[in-house]
């Protein structure tokens, strides 16, 4: 079945500078790729996704950038804000039978002011 | 649309009872998950359906965890008997099955929060 990794799993960045989340997977019949970010004590919340016919798609602040020869893709954040402090967590959906989504363990952020 | 919709929020019990969570996908979707988050091991996939019926339920920890769906617009979650090692919390989501070009994002409900004393 799938497997996601993803890295780091906590990340500190100053206000301002950039931050950057890689994630791989493992089954070449996953298609869909969103990003979640999770509040403390909330649920997670979509903030961008991709899809495997595109390498690149980016949302203001936010980009997810997707390498499907190598399995990878990235979710970079620009000028943080302490605002984007959160655990954000990469997934991957498969287009065939079995359409689970399977995530990735997470990534702490932490912008510091 | 008002989301998914979990209930209870929170559940404090005792080792032992048997607990009941519920959960109302987005209407239209027809995948509807159950998972389970802890620190210890992240958000874990315990079972999803498809139109109602159960695809994987290879997630669920043992035999005192159960799903059902018994129509497009409600699920439950039973734990029976329960102890202190579920106490997490459980989310609830639903989706649109991906196909196409379009995308069909996961949707959380607000989770139930389950301690077991």
């Amino acid at each position: 079945g799938e497997n996601v990794e993803q890295h780091p799993s906590t990340l500190s960045v100053q206000e301002g500078d950039s931050a950057v989340i890689k994630c791989t997977y493992s089954d070449s019949a996953s298609n869909y790729f969103p990003w979640y970010k999770q509040e403390l004590g909330k649920r997670p919340q979509l903030i961008i996704d991709i899809r495997s016919n595109v390498g690149e798609k980016k949302d203001q602040r936010i980009a997810v950038t997707l390498n499907k020869t190598a399995k990878h893709f990235s979710l970079h954040i620009t000028e943080t804000q302490p605002e984007d402090s959160a655990v954000y967590f990469c997934a991957a959906r498969r287009r065939n039978y079995g359409q689970n989504f399977v995530f990735g363990p997470g990534t702490r952020l932490s912008v510091l002011p | 649309d008002a989301g998914v919709i979990q209930s209870p929020r929170h559940e404090v019990t005792e080792m032992g009872q048997e607990v009941t969570l519920r959960c109302k996908p987005i209407s239209g979707h027809d995948y509807l998950f159950w998972y389970r988050q802890t620190m210890m091991r992240g958000l874990e996939l315990l079972i999803y359906f498809n139109n109602n019926v159960p695809i994987d339920d290879s997630g669920m920890p043992e035999d005192r965890f159960s799903a059902k769906m018994p129509n497009a617009s409600f699920s439950t979650l039973k734990i029976q008997p329960s102890e202190p090692r579920d106490s997490a919390v459980y989310f609830c989501a639903s989706s649109l099955g991906t196909g196409g070009t379009y995308n069909s994002p996961l949707h959380f409900g607000n989770g139930t929060r389950l301690t077991v004393t």
